[in-house]
Parts: C-alpha cells; sequence; structure tokens
C-alpha cells in the first residue's frame, strides 16, 4: 500500500483566503519532505522542503509544518491566487544512504480557486 | 535553470509496439527517475538510474526496461506496448550530495502515451 497519502482529493477555496493542504504518512523513518506543484499539462514543480529535524519552513506565501507525533504534513497557502490553482502532492524520502532517492508521492489534492 | 526534456509531449502507439520514451537532463544530475502519473494512483515509480550504465528497480517495474548509456539521458522502453500501459510518463533528475538526503527532483513536462 502507499505510504503517503492526502486527506482530500479536491479544496475549493475564495480568492485572496489562505490554502491548507493536508497530508498523511505511515513511514516514521522519513526524514525528508516535499510539496509539489502542478499545472494542467505541465510536470510537477518544487515548490518547498522541510527535512525531519524541523517543525516548520516558510518560503513565499507557503508555509510546510510537519508534526511527526501525528505523522502529518500540511501546506498553507496564503492569500490564495488564481495562480494557485492546480494539484498539489507530498512526497516523502526515506533516504538509507545508497544509490539514488526515489521519492513516494501522495495521491494529489486539486487545488481550485473561486473568484 | 535545471532543464528536463522529454521527446515527446504526445504518443499514440498500438499493442505489441516497442516504444522509447526519451529523456534529457543538462544540469549534470546524477539520479534520474521515470514515473508513471495516473488518476487516483499519484506518482508512481518505475526505474531510476544513479550513474551511467547503473539502474535500479522501482515499484512497477514489470513491463518496463531502461537504458543509460550517457549522464544526461535516460530512456524508458516498453518491450510490448500494452493498454494497461497508456498513462503519463515523466522523467526527473536530481543531483545526489553525498553530505545531504537529496536534492530536489526537476521534473520534465510529461509525455502522454495512448496504446490502442
Amino acid at each position: 500500500g502507499e505510504s503517503v497519502g492526502l486527506h482530500l482529493p479536491t479544496l475549493s477555496v475564495q480568492e485572496g483566503d489562505n490554502s491548507i493542504i493536508n497530508c498523511a504518512y505511515s513511514n516514521s523513518a522519513s526524514d525528508y519532505f516535499i510539496w509539489y506543484k502542478q499545472e494542467s499539462g505541465k510536470g510537477p514543480q518544487f515548490i518547498i522542503d522541510i527535512r525531519s529535524n524541523m517543525d516548520k519552513r516558510q518560503g513565499q506565501r507557503v508555509t510546510v509544518l510537519l508534526n511527526k507525533t501525528v505523522k502529518h504534513l500540511s501546506l498553507q497557502i496564503a492569500a490564495t491566487q488564481p495562480g494557485d490553482s492546480a494539484v498539489y502532492f507530498c512526497a516523502e524520502l526515506n533516504d538509507d544512504g545508497g544509490g539514488a532517492d526515489g521519492l513516494t508521492f501522495g495521491k494529489g489534492t486539486h487545488l481550485i480557486i473561486q473568484p | 535553470d535545471v532543464k528536463v526534456t522529454q521527446s515527446s509531449r504526445y504518443l499514440v502507439k498500438r499493442t505489441g509496439e516497442k516504444v522509447f520514451l526519451e529523456c534529457v537532463q543538462d544540469m549534470d544530475h546524477e539520479n534520474m527517475f521515470w514515473y508513471r502519473q495516473d488518476p487516483g494512483l499519484g506518482l508512481r515509480l518505475i526505474y531510476f538510474s544513479y550513474d551511467v550504465k547503473m539502474k535500479e528497480k522501482g515499484d512497477i517495474p514489470e513491463g518496463y526496461s531502461v537504458s543509460r548509456e550517457k549522464k544526461e539521458r535516460f530512456s524508458l522502453i516498453l518491450e510490448s506496448a500494452s493498454t494497461n500501459q497508456t498513462s503519463m510518463y515523466l522523467c526527473a533528475s536530481s543531483k545526489h550530495l553525498s553530505t545531504e538526503p537529496t536534492d530536489t527532483q526537476y521534473f520534465g513536462p510529461g509525455t502522454r502515451l495512448t496504446v490502442l
């Protein structure tokens, strides 16, 4: 089964509101997490990452929160804009120290922005 | 900026055909990956490579093979295409640093393959 998942396949928010996209993971050994944004017809684009020794990391209008106790990851987007409309994926890495690092992806949440 | 390119955006093949999907990256990355993306299933890793001529199976390698003859190029091969291989195929690359868990994976635009 999949070790990373998202709670909601679709999230609809009003333009200007804050968006919160959630992700649960089951592998407690995972030590690195990434959020990707995928717009229609394009490949996923990196948004922000966080390592397991951190609880919070902020970027431009985005914040990622990591709660290792309950194995929960969230992406917060401030003042959502029409250009934020996309599918958002969380991904986890369990680095065993060797070779390439393949990520395990969640199924994705489609963020819809209402005018 | 990192650039990952894929040879085709759209491809239509018939059952039983041999299919080649090409991926090229221009940032001298060691690692390259092939994923497929299906509705409701997210991104699933098919194969990855951490060096020239090296390859490792991902989560769903059955029905696929790969080739990495040059560092910048990673090819995905469907020896005999089947209808259940109709999907969006995404290539990615990253630079593996021994002192860091990983570097970000950069994705290509994807190839939408339809097998009739």
